[in-house]
């Protein structure tokens, strides 16, 4: 069964600093990878996915995420916080056409 | 283009009461998925419906049951309601494989 593990609940950079949110899964197939970005007191939002191809993968707002198969990892990326970009976030895999199973978020902080 | 519609925004319910929560998919989507997410949780899957049959269910009781209509909309029931079943009702919709879910904003179910 696939899973996913998100490395740091609480993350926190400065504004035009680098965002690095860590995700890895478990997956025995090749998986389909998100990144859902949340904000207080509202659903989910995609901000990209990973299917097939370019591993490298661009989404909204700036966030990209780059798929490493020999990691299992798709860390999600942007390279100049800005104070909007403060929210949870959330990795989820999806396998073959079964359900989505995200990881238990990780809470961004923009300092001014 | 409507996105995915929950109703009710807000639910207080009493404990060992039931509730049915109401999910509109985005057009031309087919596939309907329930998550509930605890304060400061992921979503959990609960179960997700197709052509109007529950296809997949996560580790929840029978408590929890759904149903998907022909024009792909879906119910969440719970019954017997537990203080512990207080959470973020999430519901999503897709369409194929591999494709990211779009997700409603949400009930909120507050059991007291």
């Amino acid at each position: 069964a696939q899973s996913v593990t998100q490395l740091g609940s609480h993350v926190s950079v400065s504004e035009g600093a680098l965002v690095l949110l860590r995700c890895n899964y478990s997956s025995s197939v090749p998986p389909y990878l998100f990144w859902y970005v949340q904000y207080p007191n509202q659903g989910l939002q995609l901000l990209l996915k990973y299917t097939t191809g370019a591993t490298l993968v661009k989404g909204i707002n700036g966030f990209e995420a780059e798929f490493k198969k020999s990691e299992t990892s798709f860390h999600l990326t942007k390279p100049s916080a800005h104070m909007s970009d403060a929210a949870e976030y959330f990795c989820a895999v999806r396998v073959n056409n079964n359900d989505m199973r995200f990881g238990a978020g990780t809470r961004l902080t923009v300092k001014p | 283009d409507a996105g995915v519609t929950q109703s009710p925004t807000h639910l207080i319910k009493t404990r060992g009461q039931q509730v049915t929560l109401r999910c509109s998919p985005k057009s031309g989507h087919d596939t309907v998925s329930w998550y509930q997410q605890a304060l400061g949780q992921g979503p959990q899957f609960i179960f997700q419906y197709y052509e109007e049959e529950e296809r997949q269910r996560g580790n929840f009781p029978d408590r929890f049951s759904g149903h998907q209509f022909p024009n792909y909309s879906s119910e969440l029931n719970v019954n017997a309601l537990l203080l512990g079943d207080s959470a973020l009702y999430l519901c999503a919709s897709s369409l194929g494989t591999g494709d990211g879910y779009t997700f409603g904003s949400g009930t909120r179910l507050t059991v007291v």
